[in-house]
């Protein structure tokens, strides 16, 4: 079982859709979290930390869920350029384990 | 601005060369890995770096080694390349923190004929 999993899509919206993805992972002692978005061809950068009382920015809310040991991003509005993987990251002590990422395809 | 430089964005080389990834961040931060990247594998950890001269094994370290001399730079070797090790290679960069955001390279694609 890998420790963090994700559906790899991809996931074909229309523009202004709302679109969610779920992430789980395994090791009940993670400390940290986080959305990372990858481009094509680029390498990940940062989207947003997740925090335990869910945070928002922007068009975009991430929400963890400790007893299930879940994450989720929800997307609102979805613009073309929100095309890109998505990548959930879990962190123990200074590490950091990666999804398989779940891939985002917005049409007009 | 946070800069992680690599030294090639392409590589090509034959089975059997030893290979060396170059990996320089601008931002004085302490720790370093390196990961690679496969499709429906996603990133994989392979070495890391919490302090000049001082290297953790990752999650599939077999077949590399790595270096860190100085502070600001962390290098990745492949002893003797195989086919198998033809991935994208990843270099990150973060300060000494679990909460803090793990900055990337452009990364290097390695493909070993």
């Amino acid at each position: 079982r890998k420790e963090v999993e994700q559906d790899p899509g991809p996931f074909n919206v229309p523009e202004g859709a709302t679109v969610a993805f779920n992430c789980t992972y395994s090791n009940s002692a993670s400390q940290s979290f986080f959305w990372y978005r990858q481009d094509c061809r680029k390498e990940p950068k940062l989207l947003m930390s997740v925090y335990s009382s869910g945070n928002e920015d922007g068009r975009f809310t991430a929400q963890l869920n400790r007893a299930s040991q879940y994450i989720s991003l929800l997307i609102r509005d979805s613009k073309l350029s929100d095309s890109a993987t998505y990548l959930c990251v879990v962190g123990a002590g200074n590490m950091l384990t990666f999804g398989g990422g779940t891939r985002l395809m917005v049409k007009p | 601005d946070v800069k992680v430089t690599q030294s090639s964005r392409y590589l090509v080389k034959r089975t059997g060369e030893k290979v060396f990834l170059e990996c320089v961040q601008d931002m004085d931060h302490e720790n370093m890995f390196w990961y690679r990247q496969d499709p429906g594998l996603g990133l994989r950890l392979i070495y890391f770096s919490y302090d000049v001269k001082m290297k953790e094994k990752g999650d599939i370290p077999e077949g590399y080694s790595v270096s860190r001399e100085k502070k600001e730079r962390f290098s990745l070797i492949l002893e003797s390349a195989s086919t198998n090790q033809t991935s994208m290679y990843l270099c990150a960069s973060t300060r000494q923190s679990t909460y803090n955001e793990q900055f990337f390279g452009p990364g290097t694609r390695l493909t070993v004929l």
